[in-house]
């Protein structure tokens, strides 16, 4: 069975400051892709990045870059500089051949002035 | 923002009522999806959709019911609403060969049942 893990229920970070989302999973696949989403309160859920398993390159995307470690199965957001915008809940995902996503438990991070 | 609409944003009905929740998409996705989520928690799939005319039953048990008649539209529907089916309700949709393509999500239907 695939599945994802987010160890962190809840974490906090100063604006303009960096923070580490993790995220790890388990599959027997070789090629996949994962995803970081984002789910503001009360608002729409969002993309913010996507890695593609067989890329050793880690995606980038502004302020958010990821890093993607295939042996250890771990798939961690940084988002640097802090914006008080980016207090959400971020949910890992992950979806291999055709099948449906599976999302993780998410993680709420607050961004204090 | 991605073309998928969800109404009623917000609803409170009795027990006992049926309760449509609609959802549409713009995008000629085949593919769509219903995820349950309880305040700050997991998604859950409770159904999907290859294309018109299929639905499947997602990884958690639901006693709700779709349809997918039309591509860009996919209802949910509960014949008798229970309290225990107080939840937020995503509408998602993805094109069909997922892998490397993002799902994208309505803004959510939060139903209390009273």
């Amino acid at each position: 069975a695939q599945t994802v893990t987010q160890s962190q229920p809840e974490m906090s970070v100063q604006e303009a400051e960096t923070v580490t989302l993790s995220c790890t999973y388990d599959t027997s696949e070789s090629n996949y892709y994962l995803f970081w989403y984002k789910q503001p309160p009360s608002r729409q859920m969002i993309l913010v990045i996507r890695q593609e398993a067989y890329k050793q390159q880690n995606a980038t995307e502004n302020r958010f870059s990821v890093n993607f470690q295939k042996a250890a199965k771990s798939f961690s957001l940084k988002i640097s500089d802090s914006q008080l915008g980016d207090t959400a809940m971020y949910f890992c995902a992950f979806v291999y051949n055709n099948n449906d996503m599976r999302f993780g438990a998410g993680t709420r991070l607050t961004v204090k002035p | 923002e991605a073309d998928i609409y969800q109404t009623p944003r917000y609803l409170v009905i009795g027990t006992g009522k049926k309760i449509t929740l609609e959802c549409s998409q713009t995008m000629g996705h085949d593919k769509m999806y219903w995820y349950q989520q309880d305040p700050g928690m997991e998604l859950h799939l409770i159904h999907y959709s290859y294309g018109v005319n299929s639905t499947e039953k997602g990884d958690l048990s639901s006693e709700s019911t779709v349809s997918r008649i039309r591509t860009e539209h996919f209802p949910l529907t509960l014949e008798s609403a229970r309290p225990s089916h107080t939840s937020q309700y995503l509408c998602a949709s993805s094109t069909r060969d997922l892998a490397g393509n993002t799902i994208y999500f309505g803004e959510g239907s939060w139903l209390t049942v009273v």
